[in-house]
């Protein structure tokens, strides 16, 4: 079945550490995307990535990182410099957009839940 | 800077009612809109898409609207079931960006 796996469901951190979480997925899908999500709030963009080798930032980026050396793969790092950690990690992935009629479906993975202790 | 407001945060009602959920933006130049289902502790799951040339989509017991220039959508549920309970997210798609808006959704609680 196709679809997008998140690693690992749960995660906790301490204080001064750098934790990735991995995403996969195999649509064969070129967007990839990570968001956050807090309680009471809408998700918010931390990073997406259109194609290998190239991603963008989104609204909350710092204290993350990303890579996109695979087209299925898009690894989140969040590094000792996001001062706030503890939130709902979700990935998604979607087709590019074409042109003003085209689509672009979010699928999403189940999430990672990431605790600083 | 597109806003995405949903009303109510939450909502309970008995089984078998119809129900209403509402969704406004702020900026009316959007490709899309999306409404998503999210069970506690689960991702999102895509349940209806509206194109930004099309006023409503049916899935089911779901119906999703779309006004554009007046920057609303509205998630209508018939015949609510207990298995409905969840949180109901919309979000939309600027014209010029990939950076989908999300609101911070409805929590459904349908009570047998």
């Amino acid at each position: 079945d196709g679809g997008i796996t998140q690693s690992p469901k749960y995660l906790f951190r301490k204080e001064g550490q750098n934790v990735t979480l991995s995403c996969e997925q195999n649509l064969n899908h070129d967007a990839m995307y990570w968001y956050r999500q807090d309680p009471g709030q809408g998700l918010r963009l931390i990073y997406y990535s259109q194609i290998v080798n190239d991603f963008q930032k989104g609204d909350i980026a710092e204290g993350y990182s990303v890579s996109r050396e695979k087209k299925e793969s898009f690894p989140l790092t969040v590094t000792s410099a996001q001062k706030n950690p503890t939130a709902f990690y979700l990935c998604a992935s979607s087709r590019l957009q074409q042109g003003i009629s085209g689509a672009n479906v979010l699928t999403f993975g189940a999430g990672s839940r990431l605790t600083v202790l | 800077k597109q806003e995405v407001t949903q009303i109510p945060a939450a909502l309970s009602v008995p089984e078998g009612e119809n129900l209403v959920l509402n969704c406004s933006f702020t900026d009316s130049a959007i490709y899309n809109l999306q409404w998503f289902r999210q069970d506690p502790g689960k991702g999102l799951t895509s349940l209806l898409l509206i194109q930004s040339s099309q006023r409503e989509q049916t899935s089911g017991r779901l119906n999703a609207s779309l006004d554009k220039s007046s920057g609303r959508s509205t998630l209508y549920i018939a015949a609510s079931q207990p298995g409905d309970s969840a949180t109901y997210l919309c979000a939309v798609l600027p014209y010029n960006n990939n950076d989908m808006r999300f609101g911070a959704g409805t929590r459904l609680t349908v009570k047998p």
